[in-house]
């Protein structure tokens, strides 16, 4: 099936540990974002690249590295677990006009312990 | 303030029903706006784009967007009970269009 998946689909782990979400695309999209969503629903962007360069990179704390090995992959790696980084997160990718649609995968739900 | 505020609901209407959904926002250089509808436990799928001002309509679903208010609407007719789910609205401006900003949701349930 053509979309966009996440791997694991549920990670629960302790704080202080160091942790990684992984992300693929095979719809031919060159651009892919990371969102978080907290308990609120609240679906805000963390990152975003296009073909593998960074382009948005809002307000997220350096804990939060992302990877674009090539333009069908992001990951999401996370140093150093807080309680507060539990929430939903989302991968998302589109064509590469900016208006274009954006396709989330199915989220990872992380509870920091 | 928030950029986008949206009622959490959750709103609860009997099948068949006319659902209005809305959204009101602070930016004045959004010119893109989305309504996107979100299933428990799964990923968030477009429903309805429009650019700048005006309607669109997309079967059972209608978008308004009334920039000079700075307010955004979608109304279901004829609800089914697998309309029921979060209902999230969503905008970006021409200048940052990828960067899309999210309201909080407002979450739906059709009773049969």
């Amino acid at each position: 099936d053509t979309a966009v998946s996440q791997t694991p689909k549920y990670l629960v782990t302790q704080m202080g540990n160091d942790k990684s979400i992984k992300c693929e695309q095979n719809l031919g999209h060159d651009t892919m974002y990371w969102y978080k969503q907290d308990s609120k629903k609240f679906l805000k962007i963390m990152f975003s690249y296009n073909n593998k360069e960074l382009i948005i990179n809002e307000t997220v704390p350096n804990r939060f590295s992302p990877k674009s090995p090539d333009k069908a992959h992001l990951n999401l790696h996370i140093n150093s677990l807080e309680l507060g980084d539990s929430a939903v997160y989302f991968c998302a990718s589109s064509q590469v006009d900016p208006t274009d649609t954006q396709y989330f995968g199915p989220g990872t739900r992380l509870t920091v312990l | 303030q928030k950029e986008v505020e949206q009622d959490p609901g959750p709103l609860s209407v009997p099948e068949g029903a006319i659902v209005s959904l809305n959204c009101t926002y602070s930016n004045s250089a959004f010119q893109y706006f989305m309504w996107y509808r979100q299933y428990s436990r799964k990923g968030p799928e477009l429903l309805m784009y429009t650019y700048s001002s005006g309607n669109k309509e997309d079967g059972r679903f209608t978008a308004q967007v009334d920039k000079s208010s700075k307010y955004i609407s979608l109304f279901i007719r004829d609800s089914q009970p697998s309309d029921s789910a979060t209902y999230l609205c969503a905008m970006s401006s021409y200048s940052s269009a990828s960067k899309i900003i999210f309201g909080s949701g407002t979450r739906l349930s059709i009773r049969p």
